[in-house]
């Protein structure tokens, strides 16, 4: 069985300041990993994925997340945060299960102050 | 453009009745997914199907039904049986069912009770 955890429900920020959204899973394997973004109304745009190739990976929009496996972590950050990434994060983990399904964690919101 | 065509966006169901979600897809994936999301909280699947032809029960699939006659069609309908249908539906699609594929999401459906 496998589960992720988002360690903060919402996150609220500075515009100009970084972003660090946090996320921990648990899995019997290294799994693949997603950060997810969803903004009000809207469907779930994939921001990253990890697939064992290298620990640090980058997405779009100057997101970037890190694999720990040692602390069984993936989380997300930006160097500067701007008003248009206010949203819910999701992070999200691959299964080995045929059907490829996903688990996603509960969510965080990220505001961002002017 | 490639993408999920979610359709309508904003759907009314009255007490006893059935509703039917569409969902196309224009990616040539095979494999595509229905998940519910409530306020505050992830998602939670309710249907998937990897092939045409063919498909299983997710997390919460009581109230609901699907079918997958075409390779891009995939809806949703949600009956009488399910009692508090309230949410926002969001259907997926991937490439294949092979595990740790990236799903791709529509724009969604929220659905109301009259």
């Amino acid at each position: 069985a496998q589960s992720v955890t988002q360690l903060d429900s919402h996150v609220s920020v500075s515009e100009g300041t970084p972003v660090l959204l946090r996320c921990n899973y648990s899995s019997s394997y290294s799994p693949s990993l997603f950060w997810y973004v969803q903004h009000p109304n809207k469907g779930l745009q994939l921001l990253l994925k990890y697939t064992s190739a290298a620990t640090l990976v980058k997405g779009i929009n100057g997101f970037e997340a890190e694999f720990k496996k040692s602390e069984t972590s993936f989380h997300l950050t930006k160097p500067s945060a701007h008003m248009s990434d206010a949203a819910e994060y999701f992070c999200v983990v691959g299964g080995l299960n045929a059907g490829n399904m996903l688990t996603f964690g509960g969510g965080t919101r990220l505001m961002v102050k002017p | 453009d490639g993408g999920i065509t979610q359709s309508p966006k904003y759907l009314f169901r009255k007490e006893g009745q059935n509703v039917t979600l569409s969902c196309e897809q224009n990616l040539n994936h095979d494999a595509m997914y229905w998940y519910r999301q409530d306020p505050g909280q992830g998602l939670r699947l309710i249907y998937y199907s990897q092939i045409v032809n063919d498909f299983q029960k997710g997390d919460i699939a009581e109230g609901y039904s699907v079918s997958r006659e075409k390779k891009e069609s995939f809806p949703l309908t949600v009956t009488s049986a399910q009692k508090n249908p309230t949410a926002f539906y969001l259907c997926a699609s991937s490439i294949s069912a092979i595990p740790n594929q990236p799903q791709h999401f529509g724009d969604g459906t929220r659905l109301s009770i009259l």
